[in-house]
């Protein structure tokens, strides 16, 4: 079984939707990450979380949240969903001894039109 | 703000010969770099790190940091087909439990 598992792997939505992206890992770590990549613009970090109560914004932050429900469960939401959300989205983890290993889920790819 | 720059390719090389990938970074203060593979349609994975000026081998591949040049590579000897990916160069971020990633460097090896 994979560690990092992300929920949906394919999504479609229309302008104005909730849509919440879900991310579960069995790698004990405490560190989690949300990131978005598109085209020509590499990895991109929306938040990252250091565990149940610690949540952090990252570098594009504006028009989502999360949710860190357990130290195995992190949740990304876009309340509002626009055009440019799409995008290649994926969760990540991490040692705290170690934080430049990540290691990645398989992405979501969402499409908003 | 940190950033670490990667021309984005693609590069093609012959199967058997070398690659050269090259990144570069802002931050003169940073001391360590890594460097994530991603196939097509697949999620990042790490390769290889280096955390002190010079190079660092590890089977095919060789990392090389300068420092003084700010600059990073990546070289991948007797390039085989399965080496075609794209190559992300990663840095320490403006917290010790971020890292930032290149847009990444598209690599092609051709039969």
């Amino acid at each position: 079984d994979a560690d990092v598992t992300q929920t949906p792997r394919n999504r479609i939505t229309k302008t104005g939707k909730r849509i919440m992206l879900e991310c579960s890992q069995t790698k004990g770590h405490d560190r989690m990450y949300w990131y978005r990549q598109d085209p020509g613009l590499g990895l991109r970090l929306i938040y990252y979380s250091f565990d149940v109560k610690d949540i952090n914004k990252g570098e594009i932050s504006d028009g989502y949240s999360v949710s860190r429900q357990a130290q195995a469960k992190f949740s990304l939401s876009l309340e509002s969903a626009i055009p440019n959300q799409t995008a290649l989205y994926f969760c990540a983890t991490s040692d705290p001894r170690e934080v430049s290993e990540q290691f990645f889920g398989p992405g979501t790819r969402l499409t908003v039109l | 703000q940190k950033e670490v720059e990667q021309n984005s390719g693609p590069l093609s090389v012959p199967e058997g010969a070398i690659a050269s990938l090259n990144c570069t970074y802002s931050d003169r203060g940073s001391q360590s770099f890594f460097w994530y593979r991603q196939y097509s349609g697949k999620s990042p994975e790490l390769i290889m790190s280096i955390y002190s000026n010079g190079d660092k081998e590890d089977g095919r591949f060789t990392a090389q940091l300068n420092k003084a040049s700010q600059y990073v590579s990546l070289l991948i000897r007797d390039s085989q087909p399965s080496d075609s990916a794209t190559y992300l160069c990663a840095g320490p971020g403006s917290s010790a439990s971020k890292i930032i990633f290149g847009s990444g460097t598209r690599l092609s090896i051709r039969p």
